[in-house]
C-alpha cells in the first residue's frame, strides 16, 4: 500500500451539485496530481499542484479546480456536476526535484457517481 | 502529440506460461516510461520504470520490461504467470512535455487474465 489516502471512497451526487474530494499525500512528497479515470479508459490528467501552486493543467474545464495545503494534502473541487463526470478520481503524489523526480504513488481513488 | 498505445484490450495466458503485455509510445525527446497495475476497485500500483540505462528493467512481483528505442516500445513481461497477476495493466509516459511540469499520459489499459 502507498501512503496516499483519498476520501471519501464512494459518493453519489446529483447533476448540478458541487463536490469536494480530498487527498493526503505520501510523507515527504511535495507534488500532487489528480486524474480522472472513466469506465474502461486510462486515467486522464486533470491538474498538478506543486508547493501550493497549480503548475499544470490538462484538458478540463474551469469548473474543475483544486487546492494544495501547506502539508501538501490536496482537494479537488468540481462545480455544476454533469453526468459525464461520473468516474474514478485518482490522486497521485510524488517528490519533484528536476531530473530526480520520483515515480507517482496513487491513492485508492474516489468513485464518483452523478445521477 | 504525445501518446501511448496498448494494442491489446485483453491478454489471456495459462498459469505458468510466460506473459507479454505490449506498449508503444510516441513522444519527442527521451521518454520516462512506467507500468502500473490496477486491481478491481483499487488505485494504481507502481510496477517499474525506465528512465535511462539498461534496456531491461526489473520491477515488483517478478515483472520486467524491455525498452526498445528503435521500435518505441516498452513491453511488460513475466517468465511465469500466476493467477493472482490477473488485473488491469497500464503503460504510461511522463514528461515534462510542455509548461515545465510532469504529468503521466496513460494507455487505455490491457486486461490480463491468467487461467489455472
Amino acid at each position: 500500500e502507498t501512503g496516499v489516502t483519498q476520501s471519501p471512497t464512494h459518493l453519489i451526487k446529483t447533476r448540478g451539485q458541487q463536490v469536494t474530494l480530498r487527498c493526503s499525500s505520501q510523507s515527504g512528497h511535495n507534488t500532487v496530481s489528480w486524474y480522472q479515470q472513466a469506465l474502461g479508459q486510462g486515467p486522464q490528467f486533470i491538474f498538478q499542484y506543486y508547493r501550493e501552486e497549480e503548475n499544470g493543467r490538462g484538458n478540463f474545464p474551469p469548473r474543475f479546480s483544486g487546492l494544495q495545503f501547506p502539508n501538501y494534502s490536496s482537494e479537488l473541487n468540481v462545480n455544476a456536476l454533469e453526468l459525464d463526470d461520473s468516474a474514478l478520481y485518482l490522486c497521485a503524489s510524488s517528490l519533484a526535484g528536476g531530473r530526480s523526480d520520483t515515480e507517482a504513488f496513487f491513492g485508492q481513488g474516489t468513485r464518483l457517481t452523478v445521477v | 502529440a504525445q501518446s501511448v498505445a496498448q494494442p491489446e484490450d485483453q491478454v489471456n495466458v495459462a498459469e505458468g506460461n510466460p506473459l507479454t503485455v505490449k506498449c508503444t509510445y510516441s513522444v519527442s525527446g527521451n521518454p520516462y516510461l512506467f507500468w502500473y497495475v490496477q486491481y478491481p476497485n483499487r488505485g494504481l500500483q507502481f510496477l517499474l520504470k525506465y528512465i535511462t540505462g539498461d534496456n531491461l528493467v526489473k520491477g515488483s512481483y517478478g515483472f520486467e520490461a524491455e525498452f526498445n528505442k528503435s521500435q518505441t516500445s516498452f513491453h511488460l513481461k513475466k517468465p511465469s504467470a500466476l493467477v493472482s497477476d490477473s488485473a488491469l495493466y497500464f503503460c504510461a509516459v511522463r514528461g515534462p512535455f510542455s509548461g515545465g511540469y510532469n504529468k503521466l499520459i496513460f494507455g487505455a489499459g490491457t486486461r490480463l487474465a491468467v487461467h489455472p
